[in-house]
């Protein structure tokens, strides 16, 4: 089955480090977006992709940044990780073919702990 | 901030009872979207209804959509314990592409 793919499913790691979380996926979508997911906020969007040469901030970008490496893959990198981002992040795809009902595919989700 | 504003965050019902949740937005909307999440996991599309729809229904779901009060509401009838989750509307604008989500109502249907 098509799916969307995240790696690794936990991980933790120390404040300072450098971490990357990264998507792949085998729907064909051009669209691919990266969210954060704490208690009691919901889902906030980090970055989006609508395709491989364009990249988007989103509501939360500060201390993140993306890359776009193929169709399928979209990457999300902590450069200096920090406790705060401590959160459960989730990459999703989108077909823009599908017009007004265009919906998210979502991977399982990473839990990142920053200690 | 976020875009939509659910109520209640939390519902816990008996299985059989319906189980309403509703979701409030601030801009102009293209079309607005129910999402699912059992426990940690991934989220799964439930329903969409466009900005011109009033009202649709999926299964045991009906999803009303009043744009004149920038609100929405999810009704699951004949709830089941299989039911147990949390609930996410999500909006995307005229200008867009992306998702917004509100922050979700958390519901729990007891046996």
């Amino acid at each position: 089955d098509a799916d969307v793919t995240q790696t690794p499913r936990n991980r933790i790691t120390k404040t300072g480090k450098r971490i990357m979380l990264e998507c792949s996926q085998t729907k064909g979508h051009d669209r691919m977006y990266w969210y954060r997911q704490d208690p009691g906020l919901g889902l906030r969007l980090i970055y989006y992709s609508f395709d491989v040469k364009d990249i988007n901030k989103g509501e939360i970008s500060d201390g993140y940044s993306v890359s776009r490496q193929a169709q399928a893959k979209f990457s999300l990198s902590l450069e200096s990780a920090i406790p705060n981002q401590t959160a459960l992040y989730f990459c999703a795809t989108s077909d823009p073919r599908t017009g007004a009902r265009e919906k998210l595919f979502f991977g399982s989700g990473t839990q990142l702990s920053v200690l | 901030s976020q875009q939509g504003e659910e109520d209640p965050q939390a519902l816990s019902i008996q299985e059989g009872e319906n189980a309403t949740m509703n979701c409030s937005y601030k801009t102009s909307i293209n079309n607005l979207q129910w999402y699912r999440q059992n426990s940690g996991r991934g989220l799964v599309h439930l329903i969409l209804i466009r900005s011109n729809e009033r009202e649709k229904h999926s299964g045991r779901l009906r999803v009303t959509l009043d744009t004149s009060k920038k609100s929405s509401s999810l009704l699951i009838t004949a709830s089941r314990a299989a039911d147990t989750a949390s609930y996410f509307c999500a909006t995307r604008d005229n200008q867009g592409g992306k998702l917004i989500f509100g922050q979700g109502t958390e519901l729990s249907v007891k046996p």
